[in-house]
């Protein structure tokens, strides 16, 4: 069974730049997370899917942040402008149905705002 | 809200070394609590899980016992080995599992042969 796919592994932007990271999660699952992984910190939740609806956004920057799953299987999360503080890991992860309580990581991006 | 503590690191042990990493929580209602593991240029991955209190979650010779009255889920590992060198994050999600994992901060072991 294929794994979470994310891409690009690393980016590297200017602030004031925008930038775009997709997720593929695991064939089936319905619900997909983002979290931010800022260096020296665990994940935090930026936002949830339950198919190509939105769960949980309320930790998102909506000023700067977006993000869609519009068919409910791929996802895209944009920064415009990013700014410095935004350089951390993004990790996409995903479950095969909300209340299930393990949840599949993919590899992460790793962003760099220059 | 709910948050996770877990012991600073990194950690540094030798190999066949006893391994433990605190972690205590906080939450307000019956949380699952988890251990997940990073390896070196790899996603994160679940390690073991526990879902109600006095649960034992193992896997690869690590153990974590839930303990609802102490709000704690320390790591241990009898031996240790080079291959375990690794960033451990210890986690929570509430009992109904819609909502998402609260992390602790991660703690960096090295193993040294």
């Amino acid at each position: 069974e294929a794994g979470v796919a994310q891409s690009p592994r690393y980016k590297i932007i200017e602030k004031r730049q925008s930038v775009a990271f997709w997720c593929n999660p695991i064939s089936g699952h319905a619900t997909l997370y983002w979290y931010q992984q800022i260096l020296g910190q665990g994940p935090k939740l930026l936002i949830q899917f339950q198919n190509n609806g939105v769960v949980d956004d309320s930790q998102l920057p909506k000023d700067r942040f977006s993000a869609e799953r519009l068919k409910g299987v791929d996802s895209t999360l944009k920064i415009q402008p990013a700014k410095l503080e935004d350089s951390a890991v993004y990790l996409c992860a995903s479950n095969p149905r909300l209340g299930y309580n393990e949840q599949f990581f993919g590899p992460g991006t790793r962003l760099t705002v220059l | 809200g709910d948050s996770v503590t877990q012991m600073e690191g990194p950690v540094t042990l030798s190999e066949e070394a006893f391994l433990t990493i605190n972690c205590t929580y906080t939450a307000t209602g019956y949380p699952s609590l988890f251990w997940y593991v990073q390896y070196p240029g790899e996603g994160l991955q679940l390690l073991l899980k526990a879902t109600k209190a006095d649960d034992k979650g193992s896997n690869k010779g690590f153990e974590a016992t839930y303990r609802k009255e102490t709000t704690s889920f320390h790591l241990e590992k009898g031996s240790v080995q080079v291959s375990d060198s690794a960033v451990y994050f210890c986690a929570l999600s509430e009992d109904s599992g819609n909502t998402p994992l609260v992390f602790g901060k991660g703690t960096r072991l090295s193993v040294i042969a």
